[in-house]
């Protein structure tokens, strides 16, 4: 299997610009997270899905976020407009809860710089 | 609610030395424990896991023992390798009404020193 795909690998943008990563899970994984990381903040969970459905958005800090999953092989976090805050690395995890239990596989990341 | 404490770092090592990372939990249900390894630019991948007390999980010659009584579950390796160095998470699932989440501790950054 070739894991969780992230892309881009790097984004760099000015603020104001919409940014939108995207992620592949792993074929056949139930549940999909999108996480945050910042030196100031360490992981955060902005979001997450089981079988395409938002459960908890509660992370997500403002407004300016949104995620979509619009089938079970790909999903979408957008940043609209981005600021120079946003700058991170974003994490997408998926992981098939049913059989193997809560084990989370982690994508390369994106990181993003804005600014 | 569920959350995790693990030790501060930096944690710097020479190398063969022993590691400990100390780990605590807090946890409404009978969580699973994890710990997760992230090698510089790379994403965190599972190094070991434990799903109910006194289970210890293992691999790459780093272990960790799930204790309910002291809530803990401390990383440790007999003999650090500078390949070693990343950072490590501690982490805990609690299969209730958030089936399928992990709460991630802050992290531990390891630097082993040949």
């Amino acid at each position: 299997d070739a894991g969780v795909i992230q892309s881009p690998r790097h984004e760099v943008t000015e603020m104001g610009q919409e940014v939108t990563l995207r992620c592949k899970p792993i074929s056949g994984h139930d549940y999909l997270f999108w996480y945050r990381q910042t030196m100031m903040r360490g992981l955060e969970l902005l979001i997450y899905f089981n079988n395409n459905v938002p459960i908890d958005d509660s992370g997500m800090p403002e407004d300016r976020f949104s995620a979509k999953m619009p089938n079970a092989s790909f999903s979408t976090l957008k940043i609209q407009p981005s600021e120079p805050r946003d700058s991170a690395v974003y994490f997408c995890a998926s992981s098939l809860v049913a059989s193997q239990g809560d084990t989370q596989y982690f994508g390369p990341g994106t990181r993003l710089t804005v600014l | 609610g569920d959350s995790v404490t693990q030790m501060e770092g930096p944690v710097t090592l020479s190398e063969e030395a022993f590691l400990t990372i100390n780990c605590t939990y807090t946890a409404t249900g009978y969580p699973s424990l994890f710990w997760y390894v992230q090698y510089p630019g790379e994403g965190l991948q599972l190094l070991l896991k434990a799903t109910k007390a006194d289970d210890k999980g293992s691999n790459k010659g780093f272990e960790a023992t799930y204790r309910k009584e002291t809530t803990s579950f401390h990383l440790e390796k007999g003999s650090v390798q500078v390949s070693d160095s990343a950072v490590y998470f501690c982490a805990l699932s609690d299969r209730g009404s958030t089936l399928g989440r992990l709460y991630f501790g802050r992290g531990t950054q390891l630097t082993v020193w040949p």
